[in-house]
């Protein structure tokens, strides 16, 4: 069974640019959360979807937003981007939406230069 | 308040020494406690996971205490491992799939 597949692994972006990441989910699995991880704030809830819609949102400023696609599979974006958005975003995927299991992948490492 | 206090930051164990790490939260709402296992370049792993009507979990080396007057739960490592250095996190959530992490554990375990 193939796990949660975020693409790309690496990215390099310059201030002021915008930038998309991309989560597929475990087949099956119909719950998508993001998180940011950075060495200062530690692992951050960026926001959840389930079934097409955004269930919860964490406490990030506009310029961050996702959307979840009919088959499960997430987007998140980041427009404007800063120096300090640069970090490990990481997607999670869980079979439903109550305090299952959340399996996550190995994230895309964002650097804003 | 949402906060979940993780301690110690950093921990050194010998081979064969039981590792432990604690957590305690502040929300009474919580009803998910999920330990991860993070290696670097990775993302955290699923280790055990408790929920409040029960005080201790266990699977293989892992055992999740929890103290739900006390709303501190904890993370005990038998027999730790070399293999077992890696970053640890506690995490909690109520409802739906938004975890609130701990601030990590680096565990390294000495041959």
């Amino acid at each position: 069974k193939a796990g949660v597949t975020q693409t790309p692994r690496y990215l390099i972006k310059t201030r002021g640019q915008q930038v998309t990441l991309s989560c597929s989910p475990i087949s099956g699995h119909r719950s998508v959360s993001w998180y940011q991880q950075t060495p200062g704030q530690g692992l951050q809830f960026l926001f959840e979807y389930f079934s097409e819609t955004q269930r919860n949102k964490g406490n990030f400023p506009g310029r961050f937003s996702g959307r979840q696609f009919s088959n499960s599979r997430s987007e998140m974006n980041v427009s404007t981007l800063e120096l300090g958005d640069s970090a490990l975003y990481l997607c999670a995927s869980s079979l439903v939406q109550e305090n299952t299991e959340a399996f996550f992948g190995q994230g895309t490492r964002l650097t804003v230069v | 308040q949402q906060q979940v206090k993780q301690s110690p930051q950093s921990l050194i164990v010998q081979k064969g020494g039981i590792s432990i790490i604690n957590c305690a939260y502040e929300n009474t709402a919580f009803d998910y406690f999920p330990w991860y296992q993070q290696f670097p370049g990775k993302g955290p792993a699923l280790l055990i996971a408790i929920r409040p009507d029960v005080s201790e979990k266990k699977e293989g080396r892992f055992t999740i205490s929890f103290n739900k007057s006390a709303k501190q739960f904890s993370l005990h490592i038998m027999d730790s491992q070399p293999g077992d250095s890696a970053t640890y996190f506690c995490a909690a959530s109520m409802g739906g799939n938004m975890l609130t992490f701990g601030g990590g554990t680096r565990l390294m375990v000495k041959p």
